[in-house]
């Protein structure tokens, strides 16, 4: 079946540096989408990827899908506290079934 | 209609027992999804429906689970003779329905947390 893993599974940065977290699908996707959760919290929508290549910016957070389609970075410029949760890929086949990733916990240390 | 329900917010039952949840999607939204959720991984998808069309259910994790969207709203889990293992936070999230390359926004509720005891 299909499997999203990322990397790393946990990250400590200080405030101010920056965080990256890789997602790779064990087959082609037709498109992602990425989520944060919070502690405590639910997911929450921040992002789709549909295009091949495709590089999406939301002010500090830059969104990648890799040119085959089978994996997507997310990096954040410049931590703040606000950015501490956890961040979910979650890959879509034709059947619009979202698989998610197994997460990359940030913590932002002030 | 301000997002995502779920109710209940929280049950705790003991093994053997059945128990159901429902979750009110957000009135417009033709997709609903339900999944699991254990400390520390990521959702987990057991099912979605469309209006009131069950499209996948093979990930349902074994045939003590069942969902249903009768009229195409709300839905329901039910978790029939319930063991330990099944301890989790359920979520339920709705999206209007996208296109074959192009899905739309899931918008997940506060979730259901069951422990079995």
């Amino acid at each position: 079946g299909q499997q999203v893993m990322q990397i790393p599974q946990y990250q400590h940065v200080q405030e101010g540096e920056d965080f990256t977290t890789y997602c790779n699908s064990s087959t082609t996707l037709s498109n992602i989408q990425w989520y944060k959760q919070r502690p405590g919290g639910h997911p929450v929508f921040l992002i789709q990827l549909v295009k091949s290549g495709e590089v999406k910016k939301q002010k500090r957070l830059t969104f990648q899908f890799g040119e085959a389609k089978k994996n997507s970075s997310l990096h954040i410029t410049a931590t703040q506290t606000t950015d501490v949760g956890t961040y979910f890929c979650a890959g879509a086949n034709t059947g619009n079934q979202f698989y998610f990733g197994t997460g990359t916990s940030l913590t932002v240390i002030p | 209609d301000t997002g995502v329900s779920q109710d209940p917010r929280h049950k705790i039952t003991k093994r053997g027992q059945n128990v159901t949840f429902r979750c009110d999607p957000i009135s417009e939204h033709n997709r609903l999804y339900w999944y699991r959720q254990t400390l520390g991984q990521g959702p987990e998808f057991l099912t979605y429906f469309q209006n009131e069309a069950q499209l996948e259910k093979s990930r349902l994790l074994s045939d003590r689970f069942s969902a249903e969207r009768p009229k195409g709203s709300f839905s329901t889990l039910e978790i029939q003779r319930t063991e330990q293992g099944d301890s989790a936070m359920y979520l339920c999230a709705s999206s209007l329905a996208g296109t074959a390359l192009r899905n739309t926004e899931a918008f997940f509720g506060q979730g259901t947390r069951l422990t079995v005891v």
